[in-house]
């Protein structure tokens, strides 16, 4: 079955600097992969959707990157502040075509001043 | 915006109460999920709706029923809570042709 693994490590970064969250998986190839953002206490937010065809997509100081071939997908949000500090949750599509995801566990990203 | 609302932010409740947790979305959505979120388990799905009347169940049903009468509704039933369905429930839903889901604000139930 399909697994998706993501540091459930926090990671701490200095503000200003390039924050990478990783978000890798097994026995699969997706058709796509979205990221999200979980602040505590609250519902995911959608951020960044990246298809299996594209290697990389940008939002504002947002990157995504899809490595098929790795079977790795890379979150980057550059000038970090710490508003930026939350939870951020990978998922992807459970079976090819379908519009459920499976989201991965997350990795806690914290800013510091 | 979409917006999902969940019925309550806190609920206390005890051990073999029946359980409601109302979701409703005001984009006409015609898909909609219930997962609820726990500390190392992550985002598990419960039960989604295709449509109106229409139920299917996702990873961890046992234990949980749900409603959907209404497009824009979508109830998650505890029929006994027990202590282990003490957890974080999060309503979602989506447009059928999209992938994204647009997350409600998640309702915290204590079961003592």
């Amino acid at each position: 079955s399909q697994k998706i693994e993501q540091n459930s490590e926090a990671l701490n970064i200095q503000e200003g600097k390039t924050a990478t969250l990783t978000c890798n998986y097994t026995n699969y190839s997706p058709a796509y992969l979205q990221w999200y953002r979980q602040d505590p206490g609250r519902g995911p937010v959608f951020l960044l959707l990246i298809r299996e065809n594209e290697k990389e997509k940008r939002k504002e100081r947002l990157k995504v990157t899809f490595d098929t071939t790795l079977k790795q997908s890379l979150f980057h949000i550059t000038a970090s502040q710490p508003a930026d500090s939350a939870t951020y949750l990978c998922a992807l599509d459970r079976s090819r075509g379908s519009y459920i995801p499976t989201f991965g566990r997350g990795t806690s990203l914290i800013v510091h001043p | 915006d979409v917006k999902v609302t969940q019925s309550s932010r806190y609920l206390v409740k005890r051990t073999g109460e029946k359980v409601f947790l109302e979701c409703v979305q005001d984009m006409d959505h015609e898909n909609m999920f219930w997962y609820r979120q726990d500390p190392g388990l992550g985002l598990r799905l419960i039960y989604f709706s295709y449509d109106v009347k229409m139920k299917e169940k996702g990873d961890i049903p046992e234990g949980y029923s749900v409603s959907r009468e209404k497009k824009e509704r979508f109830s998650l039933i505890l029929e006994s809570a027990s202590t282990n369905q003490t957890s974080m429930y999060l309503c979602a839903s989506r447009m059928s042709t999209q992938e994204t889901q647009y997350f409600g604000p998640g309702t915290r139930l204590l079961v003592l």
